[in-house]
């Protein structure tokens, strides 16, 4: 399983857009990058998946460029409930156990 | 929406008693895993379960964790003899993963079981 490098930790304000990158220097041909969300004292919910290029859903934005070395992910006009940790997290096999890092913590403002 | 289910939401117990921790993954769903996160911690895979077998596990999950999937529905989790620091969060998660899966790795993760070992 490749490894990841995100942030520990991340601040921003209400309305604002946020940007997470997470950086996955050794991933393989077969990887998917894929993002989960935790808030306290519940478990981890999926996010968004992609391979290349760019993904979009109701939740978030997944960039990722021709290298596939980092990707980031966008949160567009974060709200307090958007608080959370979010992990980065690469997988080859569709049902490949999860090895969650320590995430970015994401403290959203008013 | 389905969603996975566990009980119960927060169990109490005595150091060197045993505990059964349940989760009911979603209905059609075809892998199954426990994970655990300490207080404060990362959260930690302990166990994977297909086809009514363990297909992985981790350094923690020794000889005083076990797993079984008793009928089609339920996922439990037993640790005998528990010590203090198994005090945790317990997540169960399932996996759809069938032929028409094209999702890698979209874990549905219950709300978890809080352990209390005194």
């Amino acid at each position: 399983l490749a490894k990841t490098t995100q942030p520990i930790s991340m601040d921003s304000y209400e309305g604002q857009e946020v940007n997470i990158t997470c950086s996955h220097n050794n991933i393989a041909t077969n990887d998917y990058i894929t993002w989960y969300q935790q808030f306290p004292s519940q478990g981890p919910r999926f996010i968004i998946q992609g391979y290349k290029t760019k993904v979009t859903n109701e939740v978030a934005s997944l960039f990722i460029p021709a290298d596939r070395k980092s990707s980031t992910l966008s949160l567009p006009r974060v709200s307090l409930s958007d608080t959370a940790v979010y992990y980065c997290l690469v997988a080859r096999n569709r049902d490949d156990k999860i090895i969650f890092g320590k995430g970015t913590r994401l403290h959203i403002l008013p | 929406e389905p969603e996975v289910t566990q009980t119960p939401s927060h169990q109490v117990t005595q150091m060197g008693q045993e505990v059964i921790l349940r989760c009911v993954p979603i209905s059609n769903h075809l892998y199954f895993y426990w994970y655990r996160q300490i207080l404060g911690q990362k959260v930690e895979f302990l166990v994977s379960f297909y086809n009514n077998e363990i297909s992985e596990k981790s350094e923690i999950f020794d000889d005083q964790f076990s797993v079984e999937r008793p009928d089609g529905s339920n996922f439990t989790l037993k640790i005998r003899s528990t010590k203090l620091e198994d005090s945790a969060m317990y997540f169960c998660a399932s996996l759809f993963s069938g032929p028409s899966g094209k999702t890698y790795n979209e874990q549905f993760f219950g709300p978890g079981t809080r352990l209390t070992v005194l």
